[in-house]
């Protein structure tokens, strides 16, 4: 989806590196995600923010960090970058309606660390 | 914690015929389901949506139908086209606990037989 878009689509870097990883949208959207995806494993939340003054751990948090810096942007880092940590990498915004919650994701960013 | 998950891993379908995709889900109280739609290389596309108050959903070729007594989701898509061919992914949330983002399945990957 062209309205959440993620730098970089493609990423190796090495043991022990700290990197970041960032998300833009331009849906307007107060909520924003992060999830890893593992083969076999589907999508996994990472950290999620309500609006720019709330971040929330998700189910696997240990060994990264976020940044809500606007509403539009949301970024990852991964503090110091250890090897179980490649995976697919995806961002997601959503709008609570009341009637229910949609997220859209973006085209992802493929990690390796070496 | 309680998961959604999917049936099987892979479905293989002629083109032309219909596809049904199942998913079981455990949280009785969820109350909101989505299904996505993630091709190669891609994020997850959202497809349809239910609510909890309805048994059956119908968009384009696509029918979600729920079975809350046996906690049982489905996605039904006519007339496959090669343009299937994808990983589907259940999801579900509640509505009424603020949302921590929604809870995946681990997908089917759908493949269309010529």
């Amino acid at each position: 989806d062209a309205d959440v878009t993620q730098t970089p689509r493609n990423r190796i870097t090495k043991t022990g590196k700290r990197i970041m990883l960032e998300c833009s949208q331009t849906k307007g959207h107060d909520r924003m995600y992060w999830y890893r995806q593992d083969p076999g494993l589907g999508l996994r939340l990472i950290y999620y923010s309500f609006d720019v003054k709330d971040i929330n751990k998700g189910e696997i948090s240990d060994g990264y960090s976020v940044s809500r810096q606007a509403q539009a942007k949301f970024s990852l880092s991964l503090e110091s970058a250890i090897p179980n940590q490649t995976a697919l990498y995806f961002c997601a915004t959503s709008s609570w309606t009341g009637a229910g919650e949609t997220q859209y994701f973006g085209p992802g960013t493929r990690l390796l660390v070496l | 914690g309680e998961s959604v998950g999917l049936h099987l891993p892979t479905l293989s379908v002629q083109e032309g015929d219909n596809s049904i995709i199942n998913c079981a889900y455990s949280n009785s109280a969820s109350d909101y389901f989505i299904w996505y739609k993630q091709e190669s290389g891609k994020g997850p596309q959202f497809i349809i949506d239910i609510r909890s108050n309805m048994d059956k959903r119908q968009g384009q070729r696509v029918t979600v139908l729920l079975n809350k007594t046996v906690k049982h989701l489905s996605l039904q898509i006519a007339a496959t086209q090669p343009g299937d061919s994808a990983v589907y992914f259940c999801a579900e949330t509640y509505s009424g606990g603020g949302a921590d983002g929604l809870t995946f399945g681990k997908g089917t990957h759908l493949i269309i037989q010529p």
